[in-house]
């Protein structure tokens, strides 16, 4: 998808365990978001950078932490995992400040069990 | 708490019919309202969108419905295809805050 690339695709962890997914653009965007889709509630906004060690939370980001030491990559860590954080998880990249124009990855599958 | 609500969940369309998904909101920063279709398997993809200041904008057999007043907008599909069957997002920006903000999503499903 355009540039941006999700690992792992699918990911089955265990309660309690740490579990890093990865986002990495070769578009040289500044901004990276991280989303998790859920049936019922959409898309929600976890964490975003604006830049290189540049971080914020989105609405949905107890339980979670990012870290961004390069343009390329953005990396979602879920510090002790729970089931209620199986989900899908999306990384989007945009150019611009103004939010009107994201490429989303394809998206990582998470079980937690 | 949901901003911007989105109805139907899922929608069944018979090949060739017009296919409506409707979505409402109360944040009047909102000030951007784009459509993402999302493909099984896929990232949900910018389908079309529209600025407040216009009523209608149209790109092929895809358009957008928007009323300010009543603060809701719609994507009509004409001559609906089984390739449009896919999960439809509205979302909303909040220009100011700079958030991006979606509705829950609808199935639609396009029969031949």
């Amino acid at each position: 998808d355009a540039g941006i690339t999700q690992s792992p695709r699918h990911k089955v962890t265990e309660t309690g365990t740490p579990v890093t997914l990865r986002c990495h653009q070769t578009e040289n965007h500044r901004y990276m978001y991280w989303y998790r889709q859920d049936p019922g509630h959409g898309l929600r906004l976890i964490h975003y950078s604006y830049g290189v060690k540049d971080t914020d939370k989105g609405e949905v980001s107890d339980g979670y932490s990012v870290s961004r030491s390069k343009t390329e990559d953005f990396l979602l860590t879920l510090e002790s995992a729970t089931s209620s954080q199986t989900s899908v998880y999306f990384c989007a990249i945009s150019d611009t400040d103004d939010s009107t124009g994201y490429t989303f990855g394809s998206g990582t599958r998470l079980t937690v069990v | 708490q949901q901003q911007v609500k989105q109805s139907p969940q899922s929608l069944i369309v018979q090949k060739g019919g017009i296919s409506i998904i409707n979505c409402a909101y109360e944040n009047t920063a909102f000030d951007y309202f784009p459509w993402y279709q999302q493909f099984p398997g896929k990232g949900p993809a910018l389908l079309i969108a529209i600025r407040p200041d216009v009523s209608e904008k149209k790109e092929g057999r895809f358009t957008i419905s928007f009323n300010k007043s009543a603060k809701q907008f719609s994507l009509h599909i004409m001559d609906s295809q089984p390739g449009d069957s896919a999960t439809y997002f509205c979302a909303a920006v909040d220009g100011g805050a700079q958030k991006l903000v979606f509705g829950q999503g609808t199935r639609l499903t396009i029969n031949p």
